[in-house]
């Protein structure tokens, strides 16, 4: 079964420091894997996109990591700001003739002055 | 540039009653989606176009109806709500190869959302 599952579900940080997030996903054909940023009350924003070949990708202070051997992603955020407080939502392509996108519940970011 | 535009962005209906949610894209994509967020949940896909005129269902279709008629505009229908459709709808757009395969690295630019009620 195609699955994605995001580590932790939530997440409190202090503004200026740094963390991580997990995605471990099951879906096969693989096409790419993105992360993207939901602001609370608002649609997800694209920060990466990572195929097969390519194993970090960076945006700013995001930087994305990709392991398709082991089928597992992280997004790693620098110096967090108040504005990184969100849920990030990993996404997963299956390769193929559907559209087949498959979303991962989400990791909620909280970032405290 | 508005990018994608959803309407209404709150609603609350009574069970058995009907409705449309907007949504319109300037950024001239050929594809659009309609997906459903649940507290807790991944997003679901509902329905998906590849063009004007061109339709087919997602994952959970069923108590929904949608139609393109122009590249712009995709509405979604529930014709007789549900207390099971209660959720977050989000509205998203994409441009992908002339091939139609979707299998390319384009993002999907979502929609604010409508929120939706069915008491």
């Amino acid at each position: 079964k195609n699955q994605v599952e995001q580590s932790p579900q939530s997440l409190i940080i202090l503004e200026g420091k740094n963390c991580t997030l997990q995605c471990n996903y099951t879906v096969s054909p693989f096409s790419n894997l993105r992360w993207y940023k939901q602001d609370t009350g608002r649609g997800p924003v694209s920060l990466t996109i990572m195929t097969f070949s390519e194993n970090t990708k960076s945006n700013g202070r995001y930087t994305a990591t990709l392991d398709a051997d082991t089928k597992q992603s992280s997004l790693h955020i620098t110096a967090s700001q108040l504005s990184d407080s969100a849920s990030y939502i990993c996404v997963v392509r299956s390769w193929g003739a559907t559209n087949k996108l498959i979303f991962g519940t989400g990791t909620l970011l909280a970032v405290q002055p | 540039n508005a990018g994608v535009t959803q309407t209404p962005k709150f609603r609350i209906l009574k069970i058995g009653q009907s409705m449309t949610l907007q949504c319109t894209q300037d950024m001239n994509h050929n594809y659009m989606y309609w997906y459903r967020q649940d507290p807790g949940m991944g997003l679901k896909l509902i329905y998906y176009s590849v063009g004007a005129g061109i339709t087919d269902k997602g994952e959970v279709p069923n108590g929904y109806n949608v139609s393109r008629s122009t590249t712009e505009d995709f509405p979604l229908r529930l014709e007789l709500a549900a207390p099971s459709q209660t959720s977050v709808y989000f509205c998203a757009s994409t441009k992908e190869g002339p091939t139609g395969y979707p299998n390319s690295n384009q993002p999907q630019h979502f929609g604010d959302g409508t929120r939706l009620s069915i008491l």
